[in-house]
Parts: C-alpha cells; structure tokens; sequence
C-alpha cells in the first residue's frame, strides 16, 4: 500500500509569486491536514478537509487557501509569497478522525 | 481551542541513558499518537495509543495513554544515537489532531 505522497518534494520561488503543493492519501483516507514547520520549529497548524471540505483553519493570512477533491487528494496554494514561507510543507492523512494519522515527506518551499 | 503542552523542549543526553518525554492537556482525547522526524523527513508513527491507561511498547520505545485521558509520555529505553530527532505527541478529541510542540533529542556517543 502506497504511502502519503506530496509532490513536488522541493519547490523555489520568488517572492510575489504562487506556489502550488500536492498531497495524495493513503488509499480509503478522507481527512487531510497540512502544516507548516519552520527550521527546526514545530508544527504549526494551517488546514483541515475533511470528506471534501475545509473543517478548520490555523492562524494564517487569507493567501494561504487549498482545497480537496472528490478522491481526497489535497492541494494548498499560497499566493504572494514573503521570504518567511520559506519552510517545510507537510501533509497528514487519516481514514478517521479516531484512527492514527500519518504524514508525507514534505514539500520544502524556498522562496527567493 | 485544545493545546498540548510536550515537555522538556529539548533533551542532551548521553548514550545509552533512559529517556521521558510527556504531554499534557486541559482537554481529554480519545487518542494519544507519538512521532518522530528525523531532520528534512515528515514525522514517522511510533506509537499509537487508544484507551485511558494503555500501556503500549515498540522496541526500546514504551508509551502510556494517561488514566485521566489528559495526558501521555513517551519513554526511550538505553538510547543510541539514530534516536536523535523531534519527538511529537498528538491527541485526538474527535474532531482534529492537536500536536505538541516536540521535544528535540540530542545524543551524546
């Protein structure tokens, strides 16, 4: 069985522009949550979809949006990107919310 | 919203000594998860936990879902230096995940 995939695995920008990144779950999850770690820092919360839709947000500005498709990939975009998103992008995947979760390798955003 | 408080921060220990991280919140989960990143990777499941007062063990690894389902530690028995990394608790009230803020393990050889 496949693990969670993101896509790509690094990614430069330069400020101003967007950045796409991909999560792809386990096969039979349906809840999708991405975060955001700084070097070294922790896991800051940015996004929950959950059955195609966002069930939560974290503390982030509003050019920090995605979505979930019909077969429960995930995407997350950010606009207007700042040097400070520069960080490592993870996505976590779960079949339910009661059941263990588990992560992709990351996407590492550098911006320029 | 909940918070998980993990503690210690960060840990410098030599090789082969015991080691305990734990977490605790205000709010009860039915499930404690604990992971662990190696640097540039995602978190790796360790432990799941699924029942106030389990007691679970993977290797040199043994973890506890507290009694009062407010709480979890970790224990690492007789580290060696592949166990260096960010150690995550996360707990699941039945609406979404809540990590902690990790515990960085350094050791020494």
């Amino acid at each position: 069985e496949a693990g969670v995939t993101q896509s790509p695995t690094h990614l430069i920008k330069t400020r101003g522009q967007q950045a796409t990144l991909r999560c792809s779950p386990i096969s039979g999850h349906t809840s999708v949550y991405w975060y955001q770690q700084a070097l070294g820092l922790g896991l800051q919360f940015l996004l929950w979809y959950d059955e195609g839709e966002e069930r939560n947000r974290g503390n982030f500005p509003p050019r920090f949006s995605g979505r979930q498709f019909p077969n429960y990939s995930s995407e997350l975009n950010v606009n207007a990107l700042e040097l400070e998103d520069s960080a490592l992008y993870l996505c976590a995947t779960h079949r339910d919310r009661w059941r263990e979760a588990f992560f992709g390798q990351g996407t590492r955003l550098t911006v320029v | 919203g909940q918070q998980l408080n993990q503690s210690p921060q960060s840990m410098f220990i030599q090789e082969g000594e015991d080691v305990s991280m734990n977490c605790t919140s205000s709010s009860i989960f039915n499930t404690w998860l604990w992971y662990k990143q190696d640097p540039g990777e995602g978190p790796v499941l360790l432990i799941a936990l699924y029942k106030a007062g389990e007691l679970t063990s993977n290797g040199r690894l043994t973890a506890q879902f507290g009694i009062t389902r407010k709480d979890s530690f970790l224990n690492i028995s007789a580290s060696i230096p592949s166990d260096v990394g960010i150690y995550f608790c996360a707990g699941n009230a039945g609406n979404m995940l809540t990590f902690g803020g990790g515990t960085r393990l350094m050791v020494k050889p």
